[in-house]
């Protein structure tokens, strides 16, 4: 496609559970950035990856979220017994290099709901 | 830490109004700027950037200046739409990586 694509959009669930956020940047770009945004804040920075290696992985919150890019291109965020604080948009952005002034491409994010 | 702190909303105006939107950062080194936007359904999308002191940046009528005497890049517009209406978010790059610090951000609303 010829934007970043976020699947799910929406996805609800409950305390306790497995979560998977997927992400397939756009063609070529092989930097992939994670963000959270909570209700009413900028996007958090959580993990980036320059190819198939996370580069920087400094603001995952916790050991419960873990994310692979494993070939390099589609990227999936895991979240291991999810907790209500964990509730925020996902954005996902690819750039074609990384670097200081490389612009960044979002998706238009997965919103996780967890009751 | 680095840090953006940017002015908050939201900000209703009518149109052809002036709108600026203040932002201001903190930041060791000499960080690029940039000013993200939101419309509504839509992905943050790059509105315009600064890389280095007194560079503007400008897009679809939009400027800011890199001010580092005052650490700002304030947002300005002449006369605005009703189409832009969206959320806008200040940011500085956090490294060479490229990952983004950002704002809180600031929601617009212009009236017809």
């Amino acid at each position: 496609g010829a934007g970043v694509s976020q699947t799910p959009s929406n996805k609800v669930t409950e305390k306790g559970k497995y979560v998977e956020l997927r992400c397939d940047p756009i063609s070529g770009h092989t930097a992939l950035y994670w963000y959270r945004q909570s209700l009413g804040q900028g996007p958090e920075f959580l993990i980036y990856f320059q190819g198939t290696g996370a580069a920087d992985d400094s603001g995952l919150p916790n050991d419960r979220f873990f994310a692979v890019r494993p070939e390099g291109s589609v990227s999936t965020l895991k979240i291991q017994r999810t907790e209500r604080g964990d509730s925020a948009v996902y954005l996902c952005a690819s750039s074609l290099t990384g670097g200081r002034t490389g612009e960044l491409f979002f998706g238009e994010g997965s919103r996780l709901t967890v009751l | 830490g680095d840090s953006v702190t940017q002015m908050e909303g939201p900000v209703t105006l009518s149109e052809e109004a002036f709108l600026t939107i203040n932002c201001t950062y903190t930041a060791t080194g000499y960080p690029s700027l940039f000013w993200y936007v939101q419309y509504p359904g839509e992905g943050l999308q790059l509105l315009l950037k600064a890389t280095k002191a007194d560079d503007k940046g400008s897009n679809k009528g939009f400027e800011a200046t890199y001010r580092k005497e005052t650490t700002s890049f304030h947002l300005e517009k002449g006369s605005v739409q009703v189409s832009d209406s969206a959320v806008y978010f200040c940011a500085l790059d956090g490294g060479s990586q490229g990952n983004l610090i950002f704002g809180k951000g600031t929601k617009l609303s212009v009236k017809p």
